[in-house]
This record gives C-alpha cells, structure tokens and sequence, in this order.
C-alpha cells in the first residue's frame, strides 16, 4: 500500500525559504509523477506543481519564479523549496501521486502538513 | 481566475440526489479529462472519479461523474451525513502547462 508523508518546518518567516519533502512508501516511485499542492485556510486546492523521477517538472506559472522541486530517487524522495515566502503562502501543504493517462488524477495524498509563515 | 467554474455551495437532505457543476471556460481545456476529489474535514482529499466518470476501486457508485464539452458533473444519490465536506473538480490546461483544480464546493447535508 503506498503511502506519502510530508516533512518539514511548521513556521517560517516572512522573506525566507520554505522547504518541505515528501517520503513515499510502499511501492513504485520511478513510474508516477510526484506532486505539491497546498490549501490556505478557507481557500481551495493550488496545485503547485509536479516533478518526474527524472527531473523534469512543470510549476505553476504564478509561482513559477519562486518554486524549485527536486527528487532523490535512492530515498524515494521529494522535496519542495518556495522561496520569498509572505503570510500568502500560509498553507496546508500536500504531496500527492499524479498518474497521467492511466488515471489522469492525483490517486494518493499525504496527510498534509500546515506551514505557518509569520516572525 | 480558475478556468474551472463550481458553485460555492450545494445542499441536500438525507437520501436525496446532488449534483455539482463544474464549468469550463477555456478551450484549453481540449480533450483534457477531469476528475474529482471529496475533502472531508481535517482529512487529506480523496480521488472519487477520474477519467470524467470513472470510480476508483472503494468508492460507492452512489458517486458519478458525466463530462460533455464545456462542463462536467459530480452526482451523489442517496445522500448520507458523512457526505458532508468540499467537492473540487480538477483538469490539466495545456495553456498553463498545469494542473488546475475548480473553486470548490461546500456540500452541506441538512
């Protein structure tokens, strides 16, 4: 059963960089996209954006200039950096599996994990 | 501006059919398919159709999913309490080069 858990920092602060990674278990890693999407409190789903196991990714284009996403395939990892970050960026952040074609949706999410940007 | 459309909000009593709507509004949409996800509170969205119909394994066919060309569908019947929580649609837009997820819509069960 695959399972994806997010990591990282609960706060940062105003103009730093947020970097979040994500652990997948349980199965393949070198066949999905791998994906970031966030929720601001009473807002709905962003999606981020997503990375291959081989590097190549698509962002966002409204955060393209301050996302960078990055994988480690020996530790079926992947991580997320958001640089700049303002009280905007205040979110639960989620990872989840893409499956184009073949599904054509994100089938699998992690729990999610809150991200405060504040001093 | 999302290029998917929903309502903000959508009711029903216990045992009743909803549907919630899920507008496109960009031709970029193409022969993109749409899926979409239940949020529940305080738990990560979960896939309930993709491919514009179809049910993953585990998911009651008291959801379905119906797309024609410039909208798509989400049907629950026989409505429950647990039902009670956010519906996103969400479809790739080869303009953005990127996935993009409806408004949401609030179900709530009266």
């Amino acid at each position: 059963q695959v399972q994806l858990k997010e990591s990282g920092p609960e706060l940062v602060k105003p103009s730093e960089t947020l970097s979040l990674t994500c652990t997948v278990s349980g199965g393949s890693f070198s066949a999905y996209y791998w994906t970031w999407i966030r929720q601001p409190a009473g807002k709905g789903l962003e999606w981020i954006g997503r990375i291959y196991p081989t590097g190549n990714t698509d962002y966002n284009l409204s955060l393209k200039s301050r996302v960078t996403m990055s994988v480690d395939t020996s530790n079926n990892q992947f991580s997320l950096t958001l640089t700049s970050v303002t009280a905007a960026d205040t979110a639960v952040y989620y990872c989840a599996r893409d499956v184009p074609g073949a599904i054509d949706a994100f089938d699998i999410w992690g729990q999610g994990t809150m991200v405060n940007v504040s001093s | 501006q999302s290029v998917l459309t929903q309502p903000p909000s959508a009711s029903g009593t216990p045992g009743q059919r909803v549907t919630i709507s899920c507008s496109v509004s960009s031709s970029n949409i193409g022969r993109s398919t749409v899926s979409w996800y239940q949020h529940l509170p305080g738990t990560a969205p979960k896939l309930l159709i993709y491919w514009n119909n179809q049910r993953p394994s585990g998911v009651p066919d008291r959801f379905s999913g119906s797309k024609s060309d410039t909208s798509a569908s989400l049907a629950i019947s026989g409505l429950q309490s647990e039902d009670e929580g956010d519906y996103y649609c969400a479809t790739w837009d080869d303009s953005l080069n990127g996935r993009v997820f409806g408004g949401g819509t609030k179900l709530t069960v009266l």
